[in-house]
Formats: structure tokens, sequence, C-alpha cells
């Protein structure tokens, strides 16, 4: 059974760093390119970013570039997202979720969620 | 980045109604269209991928269509479990976007 776990999620200041973690099991976790999708309190999906399956490509959305980093160890199956110079508006529940194919294709289509760790940013 | 607009963002519906939404794309992104439902404290679940593929395990009453720009989702005989949060998302060209949520409350 697929399973994705997150954690680090807490409240932080504005201005503060954070680093969030997704433990992978039940799957071949360096087959596969692995996202981050947050979603703020009350609202929509908004994905963050990608890491492809050997780390060697990653992406993220404009309103997170240059301050946060996804990065991963396949050796340990889990998925990390550094987060710095944190805003108000990072607020929300963070989801690692699993791309659907494996290999080199990035799908952008997401088959496997874990349940979310909530950050807080806030003074 | 390519907009996603849901029609329309909630409707009431009563258990064994036929519910249909919509998901219209700012440019074509062929049938690069994904949908997802997604219950109250629970992360969001794949239903269906190419507009109408159906993901495994969902049941048939669930159905997508659509290509260009016009998506639809359709639940032929919504039953209670049904009752959430849908959403599309394009995954045509980066990054992929997604709509703003479709609510289904029971009437």
């Amino acid at each position: 059974e697929v399973q994705l776990v997150e954690s680090g999620g807490v409240v932080v200041q504005p201005g503060g760093s954070l680093r969030l973690s997704c433990a992978a099991s039940g799957f071949t976790f360096d087959d596969y390119t692995m996202h981050w999708v947050r979603q703020a309190p009350g609202k929509g999906l908004e994905w963050v970013s990608l890491i492809s399956w050997d780390g060697g490509s990653t992406y993220y959305a404009d309103s997170v570039k240059g301050r946060f980093t996804i990065s991963r160890d396949n050796s340990k199956n889990s998925l990390y997202l550094q987060m710095n110079s944190l805003r108000t508006e990072d607020t929300a529940l963070y989801y690692c979720a699993k791309d659907m194919v494996q290999g080199v294709i990035i799908t952008w289509r997401f088959d496997y969620w874990g349940q979310g760790t909530l950050v807080t940013v806030s003074s | 980045a390519i907009r996603m607009t849901q029609s329309p963002s909630s409707l009431s519906a009563s258990t064994g109604d036929r519910v249909t939404i919509t998901c219209r794309a700012s440019q074509g992104i062929s049938s690069y269209l994904a949908w997802y439902q997604q219950k109250p404290g629970k992360a969001p679940k794949l239903l269906i991928y190419a507009a109408s593929t159906l993901q495994s395990g969902v049941p048939s009453r669930f159905s997508g269509s659509g290509s260009g720009t016009d998506f639809t989702l359709t639940i032929s005989c919504l039953q209670s479990e049904d009752f959430a949060t849908y959403y599309c998302q394009q995954y045509y060209s980066y990054p992929g976007t997604f709509g703003q949520g479709t609510k289904v409350e029971i009437k």
C-alpha cells in the first residue's frame, strides 16, 4: 500500500525558515517524480514544486521561487521542502504527492497524496 | 500560466441526481485534464485523467468529457459519499494549475 506521511509543519514567524519532510513507502520511491502541493485554509489547491526521480530536475511555482528548495534522499525514501523567508501567504496545508508515471516523464498527475502538514506563518 | 475556471462554485443536489460540473481553460489544453475529489479534512483523490480516463478503483458513475478548452465531470447518480469538493487540473503546460473548486452539497 502506498503511503506518504508528511511532517515538520509548525507555527513560524514571518521571515522564518522551516523544513518539511515526507516519508514514502509502498512503492519504488526512486522511480518517481515527487511534488509538493499546498492548500491555504478554506482555499483551493496550488502546486508548489517538483523534483525528478533522480533529483536532477527541480521546478517551482513563481510564488515560492528563490525561497523554497525541494530535495530528496532516495536512500531514505524521503522528500523534503526547505522553506525560507516565509510569508503570511505561505500559510497552508502542505501535501506531498506522487507523480503517476515512473521514470523520466513528468505527468503532473498526482495519484497518491499524503494527509498534509500544516504550516502557519504568523507573528 | 493557464487559468482554469470551474462552474458552478457550489451546487446543491440530492442523492440519485445527475450532476455536471464544468471546467474551462484559458487556452487549449488538448485532453491534458484531470479531476480530483476532496472530502473535508482529507487529501484530494484522483478520479479522472486524460479528460475521460477513469482512475483505477473509481466508480463508473463518474465520467469526464471534453477537449481543447471545455470539459465536464458528470456524476450519473449521486451517492452520499460523493458530497465533496471537486477540482479540475490542467497538465498541458508548466505549472499544472487547478480550478477553484466546485463544492457539491446535500440539498
